[in-house]
Order: structure tokens, then C-alpha cells, then sequence
């Protein structure tokens, strides 16, 4: 069963155009939510994150919202840029305990963003 | 990358023997953790620790075994590896705040 979800594997866009990535997730136990970026060969690094008591996060070009009712979130890149082309984890996780798993810091799938120049 | 090492790096093995990765951190994080990457599966959790000698099993922790005792090494087992256990292997590792999170650079091992 899977408590964060990246439904989209793929998208692609335009240079200069606005970048969405999307993430749901199952449990309502999650203080924070993470966004990385992965090139291929390396580690992912970590881009974002947003409390749960927060609906908003931004710093610089990368907005990330949180929609608790809906347990979604989305990452905003804006405006895309050909390096922004990597692949997008979106992670979250339960500091204090849910079912005894504190700390247990799970990701969804990912999605590959092309940005075309 | 917060000081987070791995090693080694790459390594190939045969099937039946055991290996041991290493995670090596320098900035007192309490959280770490091993996962996988596989095509298709993104990044699965294999183990994590919430405090020396604490640990847990992740969502696919068969034939994998760990320790931490210090902080700063997180060490993963395979007992006795297998094909399926070739992968990409990841170290991350996460302070108290739960706010962000580094990874390491990754071990390639391939079990022929």
C-alpha cells in the first residue's frame, strides 16, 4: 500500500513555462513532506520541504503548496529551466511516532520533468 | 550533501556471499536510513534507525539486516546476497526538525 504517490512518471515542458508536480499521500500522521531532485549517478539532494501546519513554502523559483483535505501536494517550478530536468521524489514523514515508525521518511515514485528548450 | 559518505561505491559479488555497506555521517544527524533504487519502484526504505542500537524495518527489509552503534555509521548487511538484491543502495540521514534530509551518494552492487 502505497502512502505517497507520484502518479505521473513523466512531463514535460517548455523553458520559461511553469513546472507542477503533483504527490498524494494516504497518511494523515505526516509532519513534513519533502521534495527532491535527482540526476541520474547521484544521490538525490533535497530541494523543499513544508510543515504540515503550513499550506505554503517558497524559496526562490520552487513553491511547494499543501491541500491537508485533499492530502496533496505540488511542487511549482517557476520559470523552468533546462536544469531543472531531473527526476522529482516527493517524500513524507512522521516525526513522532504512527504506529511506532517515528522517523520513517517514505517517497513516492518519482517524476522525470523535461524541460524543452 | 551534509558530510554523508558511502562505501564503497561500486561493488560486485557472487550470489550466497555476504556484503556490508557503510554510511558515514559527520553532522550528529539522529535519523538514518538505507533504501533502494530500483527502475520502477523509485526509492524503497530497507531499514532506518531513530537513535543508536534503535532500528527498524522498512518496507522491504527481507534478506537485509543493520546496526548503528555510534551515530555516525549506519551499516547495512546482506547475509547472503542474491540477483534480486542488485541495486542502487542509498544512505540519507535526517535531524530531529524532520524539515529536510541529506543523501549520500549512492552504492552500485550487482550479485551475479
Amino acid at each position: 500500500d502505497q502512502q505517497v504517490k507520484q502518479n505521473s512518471p513523466s512531463l514535460s515542458v517548455q523553458e520559461g513555462r511553469i513546472s507542477i508536480l503533483n504527490c498524494d499521500y494516504t497518511n494523515s500522521m505526516f509532519d513534513y513532506f519533502l521534495w527532491y531532485k535527482k540526476y541520474p549517478a547521484e544521490g538525490p539532494t533535497f530541494l523543499i520541504s513544508i510543515s504540515s501546519i503550513k499550506d505554503k513554502n517558497e524559496d526562490g523559483r520552487f513553491t511547494v503548496f499543501l491541500n491537508k483535505s485533499a492530502k496533496h501536494l505540488s511542487l511549482h517550478i517557476v520559470p523552468s529551466q533546462p536544469g531543472d530536468s531531473a527526476v522529482y521524489f516527493c517524500a513524507a514523514i512522521a516525526m513522532w511516532g504512527y504506529g511506532g515508525s517515528q522517523g520513517n521518511l517514505i517517497f513516492g515514485k518519482g517524476t522525470k520533468l523535461s524541460v524543452k528548450p | 550533501d551534509a558530510g554523508i559518505t558511502q562505501s564503497p561505491r561500486h561493488k560486485v559479488t557472487e550470489t550466497g556471499t555476504p556484503v556490508t555497506l557503510r554510511c558515514h555521517q559527520t553532522e550528529n544527524h539522529r535519523y538514518m536510513y538505507w533504501y533502494r533504487q530500483d527502475p520502477g519502484h523509485g526509492l524503497r526504505l530497507i531499514h532506518y534507525s531513530y537513535g543508536v542500537k534503535d532500528t527498524d524495518k522498512g518496507e522491504v527489509s527481507d534478506g537485509y539486516s543493520v546496526s548503528r552503534s555510534k551515530t555516525e555509521d549506519f551499516l547495512l548487511t546482506l547475509e547472503s546476497a542474491t540477483s534480486s538484491q542488485t541495486s542502487v543502495y542509498f544512505c540519507a540521514a535526517t535531524g530531529t526538525s524532520g524539515g529536510e534530509g541529506f543523501f549520500g551518494p549512492g552504492t552500485r552492487l550487482t550479485v551475479l
